[in-house]
């Protein structure tokens, strides 16, 4: 079985701008969850889907947003990109409780 | 509210020492999730364990082990004989699937396997 991928891998963007990621999970799992990994927060979550319904929200605000697809697959946008978010987010899959992890997409913003 | 907190922020060891990483965790529910996750430099999580709350019973796999104390709130995950391959980010994390079912992260353990 093919493990979760998200595409881009890498990313440089420019304050303002907005950007969209995306993130394909193993096939068969309907829950799909991104986080930002940044070296001074640590992990946090940003939100996950299930069938389609954000089923999950952490704290971050509203220029985060994500959509799920009827094949499962994910994306996430962030609007008006600012410096502080440039980071590593990962998509996670799952099923059960057993989650698996993308590679990432590190995001730069200069 | 749930928290996890990994005291340990740095850890070097010598290749074929054991090594800790610690783990403690904060939750009002009885019924929830630990698990551990291994981070190597490309950046990819690993899926270590999964233990609920349920289930004390400590478990090996190969030279991983985890020990797992209720009364302490402790999710502790010792690598025996290490090895340079082992040297990544270590994650414990927490979820309580009658709540909000979030999967919540500790800020992770950095250890190095020095040859």
């Amino acid at each position: 079985k093919a493990g979760v991928t998200q595409t881009p891998r890498y990313l440089i963007k420019t304050r303002g701008q907005q950007v969209t990621l995306s993130c394909s999970p193993i096939s068969g799992h309907r829950s799909v969850s991104w986080y930002q990994q940044t070296p001074g927060q640590g992990l946090q979550f940003l939100f996950e889907y299930f069938s389609e319904t954000q089923r999950n929200k952490g704290n971050f605000p509203g220029r985060f947003s994500g959509r799920q697809f009827s094949n499962s697959r994910s994306e996430m946008n962030v609007s008006t990109l600012e410096l502080g978010d440039s980071a590593l987010y990962l998509c996670a899959s799952r099923i059960s409780y057993e989650q698996y992890f993308g590679p990432g997409t590190r995001l730069t913003v200069t | 509210a749930q928290k996890v907190t990994q005291a340990q922020t740095e850890i070097s060891v010598v290749e074929k020492e054991d090594v800790t990483l610690d783990c403690v965790y904060e939750t009002r529910d009885t019924t929830y999730y630990l698990f551990w996750y291994k981070q190597p430099p490309s950046g990819e999580l690993v899926f270590l364990i999964r233990r609920n709350s349920f289930d004390e019973q400590n478990e090996i796999s190969g030279r991983y082990s985890w020990n797992f104390q209720k009364s302490t709130s402790s999710f502790n995950f010792t690598i025996t004989a290490s090895q340079v391959v082992d040297s990544a980010v270590y994650f414990c994390a927490l979820s309580e699937p009658n709540r909000d079912d979030k999967i919540i992260f500790g800020k992770g353990t950095r250890l190095h396997i020095l040859p």
